[in-house]
């Protein structure tokens, strides 16, 4: 069975520092991939998705990026943080498939002082 | 701009009742729905799938789609205080899936 790990599960960041988050998938082959943010209270907003090995979409524009360097790796970053960026980051993945749900990680809890 | 609108409650229900969730969409070119449940301070878990007009039944959950009204809904029977959850509506159209804001439930005893 595919089954998708995030870490860290918590992260308290100073502003202005970078950042890092990861996302591996098992069991599964040339999955999409997808950055969610989830503010407090809030929906969750699209921030990158990626079809496939170096390919990545953005959905927003602000001071994160993300890649994939490897088939089932999915990462995060940030070079500075800003106040704003804290919230609930969730990786997912889906089968490429036909019409495919998202099943979503642990989540990371990123809080910004 | 794909819209996909739910009440954003609390939802209160005793338990043993039935509880219902309803959506609804904007983009007629959607293809697939699904509901996730969310627990406070945890991810999504998606709970149930539905692709065709009508009514699909899983254990204590059915879904009802109606693709002409551009409605999806979530019934809930014989609601439990461990289904007290965020309920989120997702449409799905080709890799993407545009998330409602959710709606609050809550079974009391």
């Amino acid at each position: 069975s595919q089954t998708i790990h995030q870490w860290p599960a918590t992260l308290v960041q100073p502003v202005g520092s970078p950042l890092s988050l990861e996302c591996t998938v098992e069991g599964t082959s040339n999955p999409n991939l997808y950055w969610y943010r989830q503010a407090a209270g809030r929906g969750l907003q699209l921030l990158f998705y990626s079809v496939g090995i170096g390919q990545i979409s953005s959905e927003v524009p602000q001071n994160l990026s993300a890649s994939r360097p490897q088939d089932r790796q999915f990462i995060l970053s940030s070079k500075k943080l800003l106040l704003s960026d804290s919230g609930f980051y969730l990786c997912a993945w889906s089968a490429t498939s036909g019409s495919q749900p998202q099943h979503f990680g642990d989540g990371t809890r990123l809080s910004i002082l | 701009q794909k819209e996909v609108e739910q009440n954003s409650g609390p939802l209160s229900v005793p338990e043993g009742a039935i509880a219902s969730l309803n959506c609804t969409y904007s983009d007629r070119g959607s293809q697939s729905f699904f509901w996730y449940r969310q627990y406070s301070g945890k991810s999504p878990e998606l709970i149930m799938s539905i692709y065709s007009n009508g009514d699909k039944e899983d254990g204590r959950f059915t879904a009802q789609l109606n693709k002409a009204s551009q409605y999806v809904s979530l019934l809930i029977r014989d609601s439990q205080p461990s289904d007290s959850a965020t309920y989120l509506c997702a449409v799905q159209e080709d890799n993407m899936l545009t998330f409602g804001g959710g709606t609050r439930l809550m079974v009391k005893p």
